[in-house]
Protein backbone atom coordinates (compact mmCIF):
# COMPACT_ATOMS: atom_id res chain seq x y z
CA UNK A 1 0.00 0.00 0.00
CA UNK A 2 1.69 3.45 -0.38
CA UNK A 3 3.26 5.17 2.13
CA UNK A 4 3.77 8.02 3.88
CA UNK A 5 3.54 11.41 1.89
CA UNK A 6 4.69 15.15 2.35
CA UNK A 7 4.43 17.65 0.30
CA UNK A 8 6.30 20.32 -1.01
CA UNK A 9 9.06 18.09 -1.35
CA UNK A 10 11.07 21.72 -1.45
CA UNK A 11 9.97 24.66 -0.56
CA UNK A 12 12.08 28.31 -0.55
CA UNK A 13 10.29 30.85 0.95
CA UNK A 14 11.84 34.70 1.92
CA UNK A 15 12.54 35.33 5.83
CA UNK A 16 9.11 36.73 7.56
CA UNK A 17 6.73 34.38 5.38
CA UNK A 18 4.41 31.67 6.47
CA UNK A 19 4.97 28.12 5.08
CA UNK A 20 2.49 25.02 5.49
CA UNK A 21 3.94 21.69 5.25
CA UNK A 22 1.69 18.73 4.59
CA UNK A 23 1.48 15.11 5.22
CA UNK A 24 -0.56 11.96 4.73
CA UNK A 25 0.15 8.98 6.77
CA UNK A 26 -0.35 5.61 6.14
CA UNK A 27 -4.19 5.02 6.15
CA UNK A 28 -5.67 3.60 9.19
CA UNK A 29 -2.39 5.07 11.37
CA UNK A 30 -3.65 6.38 14.26
CA UNK A 31 -0.16 7.89 15.58
CA UNK A 32 1.18 10.77 13.46
CA UNK A 33 4.37 12.75 14.19
CA UNK A 34 6.50 15.47 13.06
CA UNK A 35 10.30 15.37 13.11
CA UNK A 36 13.00 18.79 11.71
CA UNK A 37 16.03 17.72 10.45
CA UNK A 38 18.73 19.86 10.74
CA UNK A 39 22.69 20.67 10.23
CA UNK A 40 24.26 20.33 13.41
CA UNK A 41 21.19 19.47 15.37
CA UNK A 42 20.41 15.72 14.12
CA UNK A 43 16.69 14.71 14.24
CA UNK A 44 14.79 16.09 16.64
CA UNK A 45 10.97 15.52 17.76
CA UNK A 46 8.47 18.33 17.50
CA UNK A 47 5.00 17.42 18.13
CA UNK A 48 2.68 14.10 17.97
CA UNK A 49 -1.26 13.52 17.22
CA UNK A 50 -3.29 10.82 18.57
CA UNK A 51 -6.46 10.95 16.69
CA UNK A 52 -6.84 14.91 16.05
CA UNK A 53 -5.32 15.60 19.11
CA UNK A 54 -1.81 16.58 20.06
CA UNK A 55 -1.07 15.58 23.44
CA UNK A 56 2.90 16.37 23.22
CA UNK A 57 3.89 19.50 21.69
CA UNK A 58 6.74 19.56 23.89
CA UNK A 59 9.09 19.86 20.75
CA UNK A 60 7.94 22.86 19.04
CA UNK A 61 10.94 25.39 19.48
CA UNK A 62 8.86 28.65 19.25
CA UNK A 63 5.15 29.78 19.13
CA UNK A 64 5.75 30.55 15.54
CA UNK A 65 5.18 26.76 14.95
CA UNK A 66 1.67 25.16 14.78
CA UNK A 67 -0.19 21.65 13.42
CA UNK A 68 -3.08 20.60 13.13
CA UNK A 69 -4.87 17.59 12.24
CA UNK A 70 -8.10 17.27 10.77
CA UNK A 71 -10.17 14.11 10.27
CA UNK A 72 -7.80 11.54 12.00
CA UNK A 73 -5.55 11.52 8.65
CA UNK A 74 -3.86 14.83 7.19
CA UNK A 75 -1.58 16.91 9.06
CA UNK A 76 -0.33 20.49 8.01
CA UNK A 77 2.45 22.41 10.04
CA UNK A 78 2.74 25.73 10.09
CA UNK A 79 5.67 28.24 10.32
CA UNK A 80 4.64 31.63 10.90
CA UNK A 81 6.91 34.87 9.90
CA UNK A 82 9.73 32.18 9.10
CA UNK A 83 13.47 32.94 10.35
CA UNK A 84 16.60 31.54 8.58
CA UNK A 85 17.06 28.93 11.28
CA UNK A 86 14.00 26.99 10.58
CA UNK A 87 15.91 25.73 7.33
CA UNK A 88 15.88 22.25 7.63
CA UNK A 89 14.16 19.06 6.71
CA UNK A 90 11.14 18.75 8.14
CA UNK A 91 10.35 14.67 8.66
CA UNK A 92 6.55 13.41 9.19
CA UNK A 93 5.75 9.70 10.18
CA UNK A 94 2.91 7.85 11.26
CA UNK A 95 2.46 4.65 13.24
CA UNK A 96 -0.67 2.19 14.00
CA UNK A 97 -0.90 1.83 18.02
CA UNK A 98 -3.05 -1.18 19.21
CA UNK A 99 -2.02 -3.37 21.85
CA UNK A 100 1.12 -4.98 20.43
CA UNK A 101 4.35 -3.22 20.90
CA UNK A 102 5.19 -4.16 17.41
CA UNK A 103 2.74 -1.46 16.36
CA UNK A 104 4.84 1.35 17.69
CA UNK A 105 7.14 0.82 14.36
CA UNK A 106 7.29 4.55 13.03
CA UNK A 107 7.36 4.51 8.97
CA UNK A 108 8.53 8.16 7.76
CA UNK A 109 7.91 9.87 4.45
CA UNK A 110 10.45 11.52 2.36
CA UNK A 111 10.82 14.78 3.90
CA UNK A 112 9.86 18.53 3.12
CA UNK A 113 12.96 20.20 2.39
CA UNK A 114 12.65 23.82 3.71
CA UNK A 115 15.06 26.96 2.75
CA UNK A 116 14.73 30.27 4.23
CA UNK A 117 16.45 32.68 2.62
CA UNK B 1 16.73 13.96 29.70
CA UNK B 2 17.30 10.86 27.04
CA UNK B 3 20.97 10.74 25.01
CA UNK B 4 21.70 8.82 22.34
CA UNK B 5 25.29 8.32 20.87
CA UNK B 6 26.54 6.67 18.15
CA UNK B 7 30.16 6.66 17.99
CA UNK B 8 31.67 6.84 14.72
CA UNK B 9 30.02 9.56 13.35
CA UNK B 10 31.36 8.30 9.84
CA UNK B 11 32.57 4.92 8.72
CA UNK B 12 34.36 3.81 5.39
CA UNK B 13 35.22 -0.14 4.46
CA UNK B 14 35.83 -2.31 1.70
CA UNK B 15 33.05 -4.41 0.02
CA UNK B 16 32.26 -7.46 2.10
CA UNK B 17 33.77 -6.78 5.10
CA UNK B 18 30.92 -7.07 7.94
CA UNK B 19 30.06 -3.70 9.72
CA UNK B 20 29.16 -2.61 13.67
CA UNK B 21 27.36 0.44 14.21
CA UNK B 22 27.04 1.07 17.88
CA UNK B 23 24.39 3.13 19.63
CA UNK B 24 24.26 3.79 23.61
CA UNK B 25 22.19 5.55 25.59
CA UNK B 26 22.00 7.05 28.85
CA UNK B 27 18.15 5.75 30.31
CA UNK B 28 18.06 2.39 30.91
CA UNK B 29 14.05 2.58 31.40
CA UNK B 30 12.31 0.15 29.10
CA UNK B 31 12.32 1.39 25.78
CA UNK B 32 11.86 0.18 22.33
CA UNK B 33 14.39 0.48 19.84
CA UNK B 34 14.47 1.29 16.03
CA UNK B 35 17.49 1.15 13.64
CA UNK B 36 16.75 3.43 10.22
CA UNK B 37 18.78 3.99 6.93
CA UNK B 38 19.04 7.17 5.51
CA UNK B 39 20.05 7.73 2.07
CA UNK B 40 21.15 11.31 1.09
CA UNK B 41 17.87 13.83 0.36
CA UNK B 42 15.63 10.87 1.49
CA UNK B 43 13.21 10.36 4.33
CA UNK B 44 14.13 7.29 7.03
CA UNK B 45 13.52 3.47 6.22
CA UNK B 46 13.03 1.55 9.33
CA UNK B 47 15.57 -1.77 9.43
CA UNK B 48 14.71 -3.31 12.35
CA UNK B 49 12.46 -2.87 15.46
CA UNK B 50 13.44 -4.28 19.03
CA UNK B 51 11.11 -4.20 21.38
CA UNK B 52 12.24 -4.16 25.52
CA UNK B 53 11.57 -7.46 26.07
CA UNK B 54 13.73 -9.07 23.14
CA UNK B 55 17.65 -8.81 23.21
CA UNK B 56 17.79 -9.16 19.10
CA UNK B 57 16.24 -9.07 15.86
CA UNK B 58 17.05 -10.31 12.26
CA UNK B 59 16.50 -9.81 8.81
CA UNK B 60 18.92 -10.90 6.11
CA UNK B 61 22.21 -9.43 6.51
CA UNK B 62 21.00 -7.53 9.19
CA UNK B 63 21.56 -8.21 12.87
CA UNK B 64 20.64 -5.90 16.15
CA UNK B 65 21.42 -6.24 19.50
CA UNK B 66 19.73 -4.90 22.76
CA UNK B 67 21.45 -4.56 25.84
CA UNK B 68 19.62 -2.47 28.76
CA UNK B 69 21.80 -3.47 31.11
CA UNK B 70 24.82 -1.58 29.52
CA UNK B 71 22.79 1.34 27.80
CA UNK B 72 23.87 -0.42 24.04
CA UNK B 73 22.34 -1.35 20.89
CA UNK B 74 24.58 -3.13 17.97
CA UNK B 75 23.68 -3.15 14.42
CA UNK B 76 25.55 -5.71 12.13
CA UNK B 77 25.40 -5.53 8.63
CA UNK B 78 27.02 -9.18 7.03
CA UNK B 79 29.44 -9.22 4.14
CA UNK B 80 28.67 -5.48 3.21
CA UNK B 81 27.98 -4.47 -0.12
CA UNK B 82 28.39 -0.48 -1.59
CA UNK B 83 24.52 -0.55 -2.08
CA UNK B 84 24.81 -0.27 2.18
CA UNK B 85 26.10 2.92 1.38
CA UNK B 86 23.92 5.85 3.42
CA UNK B 87 23.56 7.31 6.66
CA UNK B 88 22.69 4.56 9.83
CA UNK B 89 20.38 5.90 12.96
CA UNK B 90 19.34 4.75 16.03
CA UNK B 91 16.31 6.16 17.76
CA UNK B 92 14.88 5.00 21.23
CA UNK B 93 11.09 4.99 21.74
CA UNK B 94 9.63 5.87 25.01
CA UNK B 95 6.63 4.04 24.98
CA UNK B 96 3.81 6.36 26.94
CA UNK B 97 0.30 6.71 26.92
CA UNK B 98 0.54 9.65 25.51
CA UNK B 99 2.61 8.57 22.55
CA UNK B 100 6.26 6.63 21.52
CA UNK B 101 8.19 9.83 20.52
CA UNK B 102 11.72 8.44 19.07
CA UNK B 103 14.67 9.85 20.27
CA UNK B 104 17.74 9.80 18.05
CA UNK B 105 21.06 9.44 18.13
CA UNK B 106 23.36 11.50 15.62
CA UNK B 107 23.74 8.75 13.19
CA UNK B 108 26.95 6.85 11.45
CA UNK B 109 27.78 7.57 7.87
CA UNK B 110 28.90 4.64 6.06
CA UNK B 111 30.79 4.06 2.78
CA UNK B 112 31.47 0.49 1.34
CA UNK B 113 33.90 0.78 -1.10
CA UNK B 114 33.73 -1.52 -4.37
Amino acid sequence: GAGVSQSPSNKVTEKGKDVELRCDPISGHTALYWYRQSLGQGLEFLIYFQGNSAPDKSGLPSDRFSAERTGGSVSTLTIQRTQQEDSAVYLCASSLITGTSSSYEQYFGPGTRLTVT
Amino acid sequence: KQEVTQIPAALSVPEGENLVLNCSFTDSAIYNLQWFRQDPGKGLTSLLLIQSSQREQTSGRLNASLDKSSGRSTLYIAASQPGDSATYLCALIMIKAAGNKLTFGGGTRVLVKP
